[in-house]
């Protein structure tokens, strides 16, 4: 089973920041929260990663509540080509295995 | 950096014959690669971790004798579908991790079809 709960699914508008949260109550020290993105017919995209502090690149930010229990991945300025399935992820880093849930389908509307 | 690229891109094969998937990572060495499969409208189920020079490990339910799984360099793992059926048609999909990091990379997948 997904150690992670995100919304199925959610709309935003082109330009304006799309704020995708993630729940992963059962969290431990040693795991990572890790975004990935698939596209239609495509291979899953990294965006981001983080352990306890927030992360930003030229993606996307990563917010990590201080209990760890829950994160928030804003794409500050989203666009069409962001319709993508959005997968939160925790895990234990390089060579611990990616274990995918259903993820959010993030539609960007002109 | 860090790019994974898959060959063949997609695959039609008859019932009954073997298909063999590459996975390279192309700029950066991989001591582990994972190998996944997804069918339509559903996530990505891992299937085995591959693991340069040793034997892979499967994930419960994947027959290893179906799959064969080969990493014999640091940038090149092969997944093998024998004897493939029709219900084996899938979307295929590889994974490398960087070895000073924490992240993995995935390829463009590769859709195998078996009529």
């Amino acid at each position: 089973d997904a150690k992670t709960t995100q919304p199925p699914s959610m709309d935003c508008a082109e330009g304006r920041a799309a704020n995708l949260p993630c729940n992963h109550s059962t969290i431990s020290g040693n795991e990572y929260v890790y975004w990935y993105r698939q596209i239609h017919s495509q291979g899953p995209q990294y965006i981001i990663h983080g352990l306890k502090n927030n992360e930003t690149n030229e993606m996307a930010s990563l917010i990590i509540t201080e209990d760890r229990k829950s994160s928030t991945l804003i794409l500050p300025h989203a666009t069409l080509r962001d319709t993508a399935v959005y997968y939160c992820i925790v895990s234990t880093g390089r060579w611990g295995k990616l274990q995918f849930g259903a993820g959010t389908q993030v539609v960007v509307t002109p | 950096g860090a790019v994974v690229s898959q060959h063949p891109s997609w695959v039609i094969c008859k019932s009954g014959t073997s298909v063999k998937i590459e996975c390279r990572s192309l700029d950066f060495q991989a001591t582990t690669m994972f190998w996944y499969r997804q069918f339509p409208k559903q996530s990505l189920m891992l299937m085995a971790t591959s693991n340069e020079g040793s034997k892979a490990t499967y994930e419960q339910g994947v027959e290893k004798d179906k799959f064969l799984i080969n990493h014999a360099s640091l940038t090149l793992s092969t997944l093998t579908v024998t004897s493939a059926h029709p219900e084996d048609s899938s979307f295929y999909i590889c994974s490398a991790g960087l070895q000073a990091g924490e992240t993995q990379y995935f390829g463009p997948g590769t859709r195998l079809l078996v009529l």
